[in-house]
């Protein structure tokens, strides 16, 4: 079974800088898809960012990016110019290419304070 | 709709009663998906539907959890025998088909005293 660790229960940054949270899974699979979720107080799950294993090319979007480390089967996000809105809870999230589109196994998650 | 709908918002039951949570899907999606999020964790999959049928139940942690989707909208979660190990709260979400993006809802905390 797939497992994915986020060892950062918490992160804080300071409005207008950049952060880093951290996230590693365990998988014998070659082909699958990484996520991070963003999870305000409303407990809404939202997209943030996807990144599919067979690219080598580290996906962006906007103020978001990841680095992803296949070998090292590390999937890290860099939130950068940190907003208010920002703070929440983030998940990072796997998903077998053999498994349904919405079948997810989800880490521990990291809160993220963003200080103004 | 204009997104996931679930009822109630939250919802307070004594052990051993019988609950059920409500999902009404994004008009016109095919698959939808019932995750349980418990305190301080990530969301765990329960099952997957379809259209009516459930695709994928391998999640359900026991008998005592069942769901259903009959006209291939809403769909409910029913809990049996509640436990406070239950206590959580109960996410859902939908998607076009099963390749699309998943709209997740606000979710349903339950609360089992």
């Amino acid at each position: 079974a797939q497992t994915v660790t986020q060892s950062q229960p918490e992160m804080s940054v300071q409005e207008a800088e950049t952060v880093t949270l951290s996230c590693t899974y365990d998988t014998s699979e070659s082909d699958y898809y990484l996520f991070w979720y963003k999870q305000p107080p409303s407990r809404q799950m939202i997209l943030v960012i996807r990144q599919e294993a067979y690219k080598q090319q580290n996906a962006t979007e906007n103020r978001f990016s990841v680095n992803f480390q296949k070998a090292a089967k590390s999937f890290s996000l860099k939130i950068s110019d940190s907003q208010l809105g920002d703070a929440a809870m983030y998940f990072c999230a796997y998903r077998s290419a053999m498994a349904s589109y919405g079948k997810l196994t989800f880490g521990q998650g990291t809160i993220l304070t963003v200080h103004p | 709709g204009a997104g996931v709908s679930q009822t109630p918002s939250n919802k307070v039951t004594e052990k051993g009663k019988y609950v059920e949570l409500r999902c009404d899907p994004i008009s016109g999606h095919t698959a939808l998906y019932w995750y349980r999020q418990s305190l301080g964790q990530g969301p765990e999959f329960l099952i997957y539907f379809q259209g009516t049928g459930a695709a994928d139940d391998s999640g359900l942690p026991n008998d005592r959890f069942f769901a259903v989707r009959p006209e291939g909208s809403v769909s409910t979660l029913k809990i049996q025998r509640t436990e406070r190990g239950d206590s959580a709260v109960y996410l859902c979400a939908s998607s076009l088909d099963g390749t699309a993006p998943l709209h997740f809802g606000n979710g349903t905390r339950l609360t089992v005293t």
